[in-house]
């Protein structure tokens, strides 16, 4: 099974700095099946990635993604009070399908 | 735009059998590209892919819950449905309906609001 491991656990930063995220698999996943999703407290995950750095339609510029192989990077340009939220990675092959990672929280410092 | 809406009982006791129907609005469930899903997850958990289907009948299930689950296609009603069978309170959680979309990739995009189903007596 690949598994996904997301670092780190909760980022902690102010409105217009800039974050990353890290997503490594156990084994090499291919960019095509790698994606990212935001969710907010009570709200169902939203899909921000896909690709590995396909933006998803509607989703600002401000958010990026990069890697390959069993290394993958979100990156948010300059944090709007709305990006606080909870980022998932998400892999596709192996069994099962699908899998996630626990996730990154990114909150207010 | 496709809008997918989740509908079934909050309330499932255990040992009995969890139903969940998602309603598709906006757009075909027999769109070729197009599977049918379910993921779910559990009060302040991460996320777990269930399974999902393909209006042509074909069908994936995680190995860990196969043995318990199944996922039904209605083109005539535009929904797809879940059944869990000999639920425990292991599988309290919120329950979101996907459409995944599979072209040179695959994501899920976009997901029902979720519903959340409690297991207790």
């Amino acid at each position: 099974e690949i598994v996904l491991t997301q670092s780190p656990g909760t980022l902690s930063l102010s409105p217009g700095e800039r974050a990353t995220l890290s997503c490594r698999a156990s084994h090499s996943v291919s960019n095509s099946y790698l994606a990212w999703y935001q969710q907010k407290p009570g709200q169902a995950p939203r899909l921000l990635i896909y690709g590995a750095s396909s933006r998803a339609t509607g989703i600002p510029d401000r958010f990026s993604g990069s890697g390959s192989g069993t290394d993958f990077t979100l990156t948010i340009s300059r944090l709007e009070p709305e990006d606080f939220a909870v980022y998932y990675c998400q892999r596709y092959g192996d069994s099962p399908l699908f899998a996630f990672g626990p996730g990154t929280k990114v909150d207010i410092k | 735009q496709v809008h997918l809406q989740e509908s079934g009982p909050g309330l499932v006791k255990p040992s009995e059998t969890l139903s969940l129907t998602c309603t598709v609005s906006g757009g075909s469930i027999t769109t070729i590209n197009h599977y049918w899903g379910w993921i779910r997850q559990a009060p302040g958990k991460g996320l777990e892919w269930i399974g999902h289907m393909h209006f042509d009948g074909s069908t994936h299930y995680n190995p860990s819950l196969e043995s318990r689950v199944s996922i039904s296609v209605d083109t005539t009603k535009n929904h797809f449905s879940l059944k869990l069978r000999s639920v425990t309170a292991a599988d309290t959680a919120v329950y979101f309906c996907v459409r995944v979309v599979e072209m040179a990739t695959i994501h899920f995009d976009p997901w029902g609001q979720g519903t959340l189903v409690t297991v207790s007596s």
